[in-house]
């Protein structure tokens, strides 16, 4: 079936250190995936977002990679800040509606 | 910055007890949308709503469920008869444009618990 994973539930980086986030998908129609930042009780976040004519996409410290041949995605994380602990998602969507992975919790350690 | 908004951040109710959670999308946006989390898992899509009609819903979103926009900024889901496993944050999305792929931002959510 459709399904969105990624590859560690949890991921614990020292403060200035890079981080990398993966993500699996299985649909291989998919076309429009999206990070998406979440800190405890609140709503998802927009990180950034790549279409499949892409491999890379980058923002302010943070990059996505998308890998169409093995159907994978990552977001990496310049000099991780305290600030960026929380549980990030990738997202793909699907005919409008998000398809949401089981996310990895970012702890940042100081 | 414009953002999406959802009252009340917290919600507790009886099980069998009607409840409405209410959210305002962003103002320009066209495609609205409801999600839900159950602690500790995975978003879930439930419906998603363009031109005052659902556009897609998924299996959770059965005869229990309804939303509505009563008027130009509000939209509402309605569970009639809530059961314990309603339990869950709920998350109201907008996205704007004439196409569906267009991102999605969320609202802070409302926690609702089902006693």
């Amino acid at each position: 079936g459709e399904s969105v994973g990624l590859h560690l539930p949890t991921l614990s980086v020292q403060e200035g250190d890079n981080s990398i986030i993966n993500c699996a998908y299985s649909n291989s129609a998919s076309d429009y995936f999206i990070w998406y930042k979440q800190e405890s009780g609140k709503g998802p976040q927009f990180i950034i977002d790549i279409r499949s004519n892409m491999d890379k996409r980058q923002g302010q410290r943070v990059t996505v990679l998308l890998n169409k041949t093995v159907k994978h995605l990552s977001l990496q994380i310049a000099a991780t800040q305290p600030g960026d602990s929380a549980v990030y998602f990738c997202a793909d969507l699907q005919g409008g509606k998000l398809i949401f992975g089981q996310g990895t919790e970012l702890s940042v350690k100081p | 910055e414009p953002e999406v908004t959802q009252t009340p951040s917290h919600q507790v109710t009886q099980m069998g007890q009607e409840v409405i959670l209410r959210c305002v999308p962003i103002s320009n946006h066209l495609y609205f949308y409801w999600y839900r989390q159950i602690l500790g898992q995975k978003v879930e899509f439930l419906v998603s709503f363009y031109n005052n009609e659902i556009s897609e819903k998924s299996e959770i979103f059965d005869d229990q469920f309804s939303v509505e926009r009563p008027d130009g900024s509000n939209f509402t889901l309605k569970i009639r008869s809530t059961k314990l496993e309603d339990s869950a944050m709920y998350f109201c999305a907008s996205s704007d444009g004439v196409r569906q792929q267009e991102t999605q931002y969320f609202g802070p959510g409302t926690r609702l618990l089902v006693l």
